[in-house]
């Protein structure tokens, strides 16, 4: 199965600021997809990143808000911006190894904003 | 309506016992798959187990099993022989295949905490 580092693991910033998220998958993947997990609650689906084409973002996410990068078939980038402490959340990635096993996920990224 | 149901935020077990975590699911899509994760502390998730809609026995995995029920939609968890390191969060998750473009739906999650 996939391995997908992400970068970073924690992160304490300050509200206003940007964030950058990267994910590095160790195969060739179509589709990669980027959650957000708010304190204490489920995963939410921020985004659907394909390679070439705009990300597919879901009700309530926007792009200005968190952009998206998908340069190639192994790596992503999503980026959190202007924040607000309501953004404190953990952020993953995570792809589908094809097939019908579950998706892969980075180890996340836990976010402050202060 | 909600997808993935779990009705039990939390859970109590005593090591070395079994337990069982409950999932529900809604589907009109005919060919779906039912995931479980682990979710640890350290915000990780980790895959444990899948179930195929069309699969005819319960799928297992070393001391995960997955009691799945097509006609009462369940897809229930079972953990064998508890341990400490078991402690965690736990998700039930669907993908429907000829809908929702492949995209999984994740159910509240399970805080399940084992006793020693």
């Amino acid at each position: 199965s996939a391995v997908i580092s992400q970068k970073p693991s924690r992160d304490i910033c300050q509200r206003g600021t940007s964030l950058t998220i990267q994910c590095q998958v160790d195969s060739q993947v179509t589709m990669m997809f980027w959650y957000r997990q708010q304190p204490g609650q489920s995963l939410t689906l921020i985004a659907t990143a394909n390679q070439g084409s705009e990300a597919t973002y879901e009700s309530g996410f926007v792009i200005d808000k968190f952009p998206i990068s998908r340069p190639n078939l192994t790596f992503s980038t999503l980026t959190v911006s202007n924040m607000s402490p309501e953004d404190s959340s953990i952020y993953l990635c995570s792809v589908d190894p094809g097939g019908y096993g579950g998706y892969t996920f980075g180890s996340g990224t836990r976010l402050t904003v202060v | 309506a909600q997808k993935i149901t779990q009705t039990q935020p939390g859970m109590f077990v005593q090591e070395k016992e079994a337990v069982t975590l409950d999932c529900t699911y809604d589907t009109s899509d005919p060919s779906y798959g039912l995931f479980w994760y682990k979710q640890p502390s350290s915000g990780e998730m980790i895959f444990l187990i899948y179930q195929g809609s069309y699969d005819q026995q319960n799928a297992t995995e070393g001391r995960y099993s997955l009691n799945f029920q097509k006609a009462r939609k369940s897809a229930n968890l079972v953990i064998s022989a508890s341990q400490l390191g078991d402690s965690a969060m736990y998700f039930c998750a669907m993908r429907e295949h000829n809908t929702n473009a492949g995209k999984s739906t994740f159910g509240d999650g399970t805080t399940l905490t084992v006793k020693p």
